[in-house]
């Protein structure tokens, strides 16, 4: 079956860079979720997409920013990269409120 | 969305059963509850939910308390690549939101 699909793997930026992850969502699901988890940490809820959307909104900083495209993938922005936004961004996606799964995720390392 | 309490971290011997709590005591009539695990920084994967009726999957089994205010995970024979840490998380069903994820109980398989 197919999954959340994320890209780049692995990243790796310097400080005041800017950054795009990628996400493409399970064929058919309606709403993307973003999250981090920085080290030793427990995932974050970031942003949420339904139907291009913009849905809910967490602890998402303003140098970020995302949208959902209308094949449905989404794209997280991420500008002016600090030390502390090294993590794993995850994305999730969902038909509605069912099938909730999340992809692989993108290590972000910023030096 | 409840919160929910879990033990920091358990231990199970290789081909027993763990047994995985979770306490919810603010929990709607409308929540479910969802268990998902996380294996060493790869993505969250979802295990098993319910509402109020105890559950059954080719993963784990879910028991409900019957006032709704506790559950716990059952994964009848624990391998080591069920190490991981696992979180139980309440959520309203009918709605795409996100999850709030605790600090979850870090599984460790025994040989």
């Amino acid at each position: 079956a197919a999954g959340v699909i994320q890209s780049p793997r692995h990243l790796i930026k310097e400080k005041r860079e800017t950054a795009t992850l990628k996400c493409y969502p399970i064929p058919r699901h309606d709403t993307v979720y973003w999250y981090q988890q920085g080290p030793g940490q427990d995932p974050q809820f970031l942003i949420s997409f339904y139907e291009k959307m913009q849905s809910d909104k967490g602890s998402i900083p303003d140098r970020f920013s995302a949208q959902q495209f209308s094949d449905y993938h989404s794209e997280l922005n991420m500008s002016s990269l600090e030390l502390g936004d090294s993590a794993l961004y995850f994305c999730a996606s969902s038909l509605g409120a069912v099938g909730y799964t999340f992809g692989s995720g993108t290590r972000l390392t910023v030096v | 969305d409840a919160k929910t309490t879990q033990p920091t971290s358990m231990d199970c011997a290789e081909g027993r059963a763990a047994n995985l709590p979770c306490n919810h005591s603010t929990i709607s009539g409308n929540e479910y509850v969802y268990w998902y695990r996380q294996i060493h920084s790869q993505g969250p994967q979802y295990i098993i939910h319910g509402l109020k009726n105890n559950e059954t999957n080719e993963m784990a089994s879910l028991i409900i308390t019957e006032d709704r205010k506790s559950s716990t995970l059952i994964l009848p024979h624990a391998t080591l690549r069920d190490t991981a840490v696992y979180y139980c998380i309440v959520r309203v069903g009918d709605t795409g939101n996100q999850f709030y994820f605790g600090t979850g109980t870090s599984l460790t398989v025994i040989p």
